[in-house]
Formats: C-alpha cells, structure tokens, sequence
C-alpha cells in the first residue's frame, strides 16, 4: 500500500460529459502528481502541484484542469469528454518537489468514455 | 532531460538474478537515474535510484557505469511477482521547471517457473 488513495477506482461516463477525479497523498507529501496511461501513448506526465501552486505541466490537454487544495488533497477534472480520453488515471506524491524524491503512486482512476 | 533506451523485453528464471540494462550515454552531471516498476495495471512502484555510486536496498541493486552513460538494474532473485514493466529515468536533481518524471516505454520482464 503506497498511502496515496485514488477515487473512484472505475468511472464510466458518455461522451461530452465532465467528471472529477480525486487524489489524496500520503501524509506529509506536499507535492502531487497526475499520469494518464492509455494503451498506445504509455505513462504521459499531466501536471505537477507543490502545496497548492502549480509546479509542472506536461501533456495536458486544455479541456483537463487540476488543483491542489489546502489540506493537500488534489482533484483532476475532465471536461467535455471524448473517447480517447478513456484512459488509467494515476496520481503521485512525494514529500518535495524535486528530485531525488520518489514518487508514490495509488493505484488509479479507470476512466471508460462511451 | 537526458532520454534512456531500454530493451523492449527480457525473460529471467525464477531464483536467477534479472539484470536489465539502461543506456543513457546523454546523462549530464546533475541527472539523476531512477528506476520504477509496474506491474499489470497497478501503480507504478518506485525501486531505487542513485547518481553515480552503486546503491543496493531491499528491492534491487543499482550499477552505474564510471562515465555514468549506462546502468543496470538487478533483481538479485527474480521471483514471479517480479514480472512487470521496468522503467529506467533520467531526471535533474533540481529544477525550477518542476519534476515530471518521464516515463518511455521500459523493459517487460518476465519471470518463469
């Protein structure tokens, strides 16, 4: 158990539809996170959050924003959904925001766009 | 970031030690190597990382080469639960641009009986 908590676990929602994403870090993690993992494009960087402000933004797409909350806990939302987009969400934390801290990932949102 | 090329896939018998490989012959000074596993549809798990010295924990040992331009993981004795998807990661020490962990396309190993 790596201590990061991700809900829900499987998500199935329609096309053109919004749906948020929850991540809750292991205690004392300042720094969050988020990876979306499809089958053709493998484990894409989204975006990275260290207590509260935005660190790092990697691939992500500008119907997709996240925040990061005072108490630490993030939330990844998804708006306008396509199919493509049906992919394994995974949020991180680590205790900084740089290297060589290692990240620890929960187990994942399993986003399914009909 | 400097980039890494892994071979695609690799077997190890059950009880022999698995050694994967990592070319990263643009690692510059301050580059760290990570490396990370997954194992089917789970998070990825971290595993070890080091910057020039060999590091050992109970997971795996680290060997990096003198010019630091490769690098080998070793899982001492390879069980079956050591089957996954093995990523090997370079990423600065510091930066003010954050850091987002590049993961490409790794070794799968399997592990047999």
């Amino acid at each position: 158990d790596s201590g990061v908590t991700q809900t829900p676990k499987h998500l199935i929602t329609a096309t053109g539809q919004r749906v948020t994403l929850r991540c809750s870090p292991r205690s004392g993690d300042l720094s969050v996170y988020w990876y979306q993992q499809s089958l053709d494009q493998g484990l894409q960087f989204l975006i990275q959050y260290y207590n509260g402000e935005e660190r790092a933004k990697g691939n992500i797409l500008e119907r997709f924003s996240a925040q990061q909350f005072p108490d630490l806990h993030s939330e990844l939302n998804l708006s306008s959904l396509e199919l493509g987009d049906s992919a394994l969400y995974f949020c991180a934390s680590s205790v900084a925001g740089t290297g060589p801290s290692p990240l620890h990932f929960g187990n994942g949102t399993r986003l399914t766009v009909t | 970031d400097a980039k890494t090329t892994q071979p695609p896939s690799m077997d190890c018998a059950e009880g022999r030690a698995a050694n994967l490989p990592c070319n990263h012959s643009t690692i510059s000074g301050n580059e760290y190597v990570y490396w990370y596993r997954q194992i089917h549809s789970q998070g990825p798990q971290y595993i070890i990382h080091g910057l020039k010295n060999n590091e050992t924990n109970e997971m795996a040992s680290l060997i990096i080469t003198e010019d630091r331009k490769s690098s080998t993981l070793i899982l001492p004795h390879a069980t079956l639960r050591d089957t996954a998807v093995y990523y090997c990661i370079v990423s600065p020490l510091n930066s003010n641009s954050g850091y987002a962990l590049n993961f490409g396309k790794g070794t799968s190993l399997l592990v047999t009986p």
